[in-house]
């Protein structure tokens, strides 16, 4: 399977913990995005990365949120202190390059008790 | 701000033709998309259609792009129970890459 995986598919957390997602994406694309999916609304970016690079942050993260590629292959999405709001669908999509088709992964779905 | 509106339901008989409709507001984007979601699961891309373009056709589905209205609007022909699905289209930012999607179209065929 050369798709965008993600792992794990499900976390369950209790607030106030940590937790961490990977994406691998498809091999050989440049960029790599997140976004956020909360119940009944459309995906909302979170960050983007053109090889090891962040580029652009969006303001829905905050400083409990960190982003990582450091050999520009997977990342990983860091959220300290969990908060009930946080439970979301976390989505990881990559590209070739700019203005390239985004390809999303299965998603990571964070549930904070 | 850049702003994507999709009406939230459709309900369609199998076999029908369903047409999905979708607002935009920047009108600078380059590409516009549409991603289909099954319960659960990540997003597939179904289609996209560069701005300069009118139409796409690919298969089954047709893409519609009224630049001046600011439309965008996706024809499934021949729906089946299989594409059942909640549909989004997307917007992709110009100079920037991020994708601005609406709130989704659920579509629910039945028999």
């Amino acid at each position: 399977d050369t798709g965008v995986s993600q792992d794990p598919r499900h976390k369950i957390t209790k607030r106030g913990q940590n937790v961490t997602f990977r994406c691998d994406p498809i091999s050989e694309h440049n960029r790599l995005y997140w976004y956020r999916q909360t119940l009944g609304q459309g995906p909302e970016f979170l960050t983007y990365f053109q090889n090891e690079a962040q580029l652009e942050k969006s303001r829905l993260l905050s400083d409990r949120f960190s982003a990582e590629r450091p050999k520009g292959s997977f990342s990983t999405l860091e959220i300290q202190r969990t908060e009930q709001g946080d439970s979301a669908m976390y989505l990881c999509a990559s590209s070739e390059g700019g203005a390239d088709t985004q390809y999303f992964g299965p998603g990571t779905r964070l549930t904070v008790l | 701000g850049e702003d994507v509106e999709q009406s939230l339901f459709l309900s369609v008989r199998e076999g029908d033709s369903s047409v999905i409709n979708c607002t935009y507001t920047d009108s600078s984007s380059t590409y516009l998309y549409w991603y289909k979601q099954e319960p659960g699961a990540g997003l597939q891309l179904l289609t996209y259609i560069f701005s300069n373009m009118d139409m796409k056709q690919d298969q089954r589905l047709t893409v519609l792009l009224n630049k001046k209205d600011k439309h965008l609007s996706l024809r499934i022909a021949d729906t089946q129970t299989g594409d059942s699905a909640i549909y989004f289209c997307a917007e992709e930012v110009k100079n920037t890459d991020k994708l601005i999607f609406g709130t989704g179209t659920r579509l629910q065929v039945f028999p």
